[in-house]
């Protein structure tokens, strides 16, 4: 148990699908984000929610849009995705966003492992 | 952009030594990060760096030299279930940590 859940484990869908990713802290963080984790390539940060604040996007095609409601769910809404897109997208939380040493580790969840055809 | 180098993958014997270095050449620098993911777990944290020296931490310790933009992270008594990949990541900005594509580890009997 990580304290960070997502929703759902394994999805997939097509090209013109719309469907959304959920992820929920039950750590009482004040920072969320979303990562993409493809085959052999580094992490990459997608956005940064700091207190239900987008402070961070990191040049993420529109067709990702991130929906941060409270402090303690984020989702991520897919609509129109090409099939490069399919990959694992992982949900992370941060005691806060900004600050020093252990406020700023960042605790993830199981991922999202999403194929697109 | 930013840059993060380590290797892609690393064998060792269960009991030995394994070092994982890590280079990194990016816009600012506000501390470095190990973390340790399994095949299809997510990725747990290891440990942190901002200033130059070692961390340790039972059977990890992690190394920075700012000057160097190198660190590395050493594990000791290597047992089965460290087999694992190993991520380096640099907190360049304010919110943002960047990852290098990580380390594959292979720890045999």
């Amino acid at each position: 148990e990580t304290g960070v859940t997502q929703t759902p484990r394994h999805l997939v869908m097509g090209m013109t699908n719309k469907k959304s990713l959920k992820c929920e802290q039950h750590l009482g963080h004040n920072a969320m984000y979303w990562y993409k984790q493809s085959a052999k390539k580094p992490l990459e940060l997608m956005f940064v929610y700091s207190l239900e604040e987008r402070v961070e996007n990191n040049s993420v095609p529109s067709r990702f849009s991130p929906e941060c409601p409270n402090s303690s769910h984020l989702f991520l809404h897919l609509h129109t995705l090409q099939p490069e897109d399919s990959a694992l997208y992982l949900c992370a939380s941060s005691l806060d966003a900004s600050g020093t040493g252990g406020t700023y580790e960042q605790y993830f969840g199981p991922g999202t492992r999403l194929t697109v055809t | 952009g930013q840059n993060i180098d380590q290797p892609t993958e690393m064998t060792a014997t269960e009991g030995a030594i394994v070092q994982i270095n890590c280079t990194y050449q990016t816009s600012g620098f506000n501390g470095l990060f190990w973390y340790q993911q399994h095949a299809g777990e997510a990725p747990t944290f290891l440990s942190y760096n901002v200033l130059d020296g070692l961390e340790e931490k039972g059977r990890f310790s992690s190394f920075l030299s700012r000057s160097k933009g190198y660190s590395y992270l050493l594990l000791k008594e290597l047992q089965m279930k460290d087999s694992a990949s190993y991520l380096c990541a640099v907190r360049d900005g304010d919110y943002k940590l960047s990852f290098g594509a990580g380390t594959t580890v292979t720890v045999r009997a």
